[in-house]
């Protein structure tokens, strides 16, 4: 089994600066490791995802995140933000078995808020 | 390619009531997923078909849920009665069978039971 935390509800930031949402996971197995965001009205489109190699990863929109796997951790990192930024960010786990199409288990969301 | 379709977007019913909530994978997309968002809460696995069998249902919450997949093409989820508690936002996923990591969700079905 796997959980998911996302320690921060809420981040709020000013456009240009830097952000960093975290994420930490629990797994007895390896893991595929992902960022979906909401943006308001729409649904839950992938960010970027970890799946092996490189511990750094980058997506789209100018966002990157770093797989630690001592810390278990999946921060996300933007080094400047926009006021389009402004959405919900999700941090999901999927377990590995070979080919894919498992379930994914969310974390519950951070509120990124870009303010002038 | 046209995404994933869900309808429809919002859905207010009285407790006690049906509602019939439809997915239309992305063509070709064999694996499909129902998910559910709780105000406040984390986004839920419901359950995931392959083609049209059900794959895994362990996230089903109980037996007022039904969902069927016609043909392995489109999904619809069934709640009977609805709940006060069965209210949130329930999102459907798909993928190709093999090699693909992260799905591409729908817009979702916003469910308010009063």
């Amino acid at each position: 089994a796997q959980s998911v935390t996302q320690l921060d509800s809420q981040v709020p930031v000013f456009e240009e600066a830097p952000v960093e949402l975290r994420c930490n996971y629990s797994s007895s197995v390896s893991v595929y490791l992902f960022w979906y965001v909401q943006y308001p009205n729409q649904g839950l489109q992938l960010l970027l995802k970890y799946l092996s190699g490189s511990t750094l990863v980058k997506g789209i929109n100018g966002f990157e995140a770093e797989f630690n796997k001592s810390q278990t951790s999946f921060h996300l990192r933007k080094p400047s933000v926009h006021i389009s930024d402004t959405a919900e960010y999700f941090c999901a786990v999927e377990g590995y078995v070979t080919g894919g199409g498992n379930k994914l288990t969310f974390g519950t969301g951070t509120q990124l808020k870009v303010e002038l | 390619e046209a995404g994933v379709t869900q309808f429809p977007s919002h859905s207010v019913i009285e407790k006690g009531q049906t509602v019939t909530l439809r997915c239309d994978p992305i063509s070709g997309h064999d694996n499909l997923y129902w998910y559910r968002r709780v105000m406040g809460k984390e986004i839920k696995f419901l359950l995931h078909f392959v083609k049209e069998s059900k794959q895994d249902e362990s996230g089903m919450p109980n037996n007022r849920f039904l969902a069927e997949r016609t043909g392995g093409t489109y999904s619809t989820l069934k709640v009977q009665p609805a709940e006060l508690e069965d209210s949130g936002v329930y999102f459907c996923a798909s993928s190709p069978l093999w090699g693909t990591y992260g799905y591409t969700f729908g817009s979702g079905t916003r469910l308010t039971v009063v």
